[in-house]
């Protein structure tokens, strides 16, 4: 069963222009939710976790867990966010699902 | 903090023959560690789980003689890449977990593995 669910596999905003990739899991006991980032040609890094509630170059994203939803956000675009996206679970074992990212594109 | 290194970053080698990649915790011990492979413009996919001392946990699909991983210590796992073939080249990578922390994984820049 598909446990994290990222419904865009290609997202374009303008520069400045808010932006929201969208994650969705499916996880009977208590999940820690993450957001990890690809810039080309670098490893992947963790940008957030929710247990953290931080913001981190700009983006934010809430647990929702009535919509079992993380959705991640930043209010004004830039460039230097184009990238890959991937949202992922950590399960209470030793389980981590990755969604299947979202390549995010800003144009100038 | 929170480094994990691999070796080779990229390596090619001919059909039939072994392969080995290092993944190294620098700054934290290892508890588990991860091995994903990665094709181009696509997702990650796990391979096995493997934690220190024990045996490694495969995924399903994946040959566990062919993959051979080794957690020998709390800062290296190896995998073993067997009798490689032009279809297992991939990018693949690794990742860790420390001993305390939450439930997040760091990441490994990944190793190019090209077999002709």
């Amino acid at each position: 069963a598909q446990r994290v669910t990222q419904p865009e596999k290609l997202l374009s905003v303008f520069k400045g222009a808010p932006v929201e990739l969208k994650c969705n899991y499916s996880y009977s006991g208590s999940p820690e939710l993450f957001w990890y980032v690809q810039y080309s040609r670098q490893r992947l890094q963790l940008l957030l976790r929710h247990i953290s509630r931080e913001s981190i170059k700009g983006f934010t994203a809430d647990l929702n867990k009535g919509e079992t939803s993380f959705h991640l956000k930043k209010p004004f675009a830039q460039e230097e966010d184009s990238a890959m996206y991937y949202c992922a679970l950590g399960d209470t074992g030793n389980q981590f699902y990755f969604g299947t990212g979202t390549s995010l594109t800003v144009i100038p | 903090g929170a480094v994990v290194s691999q070796h080779p970053s990229w390596v090619i080698c001919k059909s039939g023959t072994s392969v080995k990649i290092e993944c190294r915790s620098l700054d934290f011990q290892a508890t588990t560690m991860f091995w994903y492979r990665q094709f181009p413009k696509q997702s990650l996919m796990l391979m096995a789980t493997s934690n220190e001392g024990s045996k490694a946990t495969y995924e399903q699909g994946v040959e566990k003689d062919k993959f051979l991983i080794n957690h020998a210590s709390l800062t290296l796992s190896t995998l073993t890449v067997t009798s490689a073939h032009p279809e297992d080249s991939s990018f693949y990578i690794c990742s860790a977990r420390g001993t305390s922390w939450t439930r997040e994984q760091y990441f490994g820049p990944g190793t190019r593995l090209t077999v002709t």
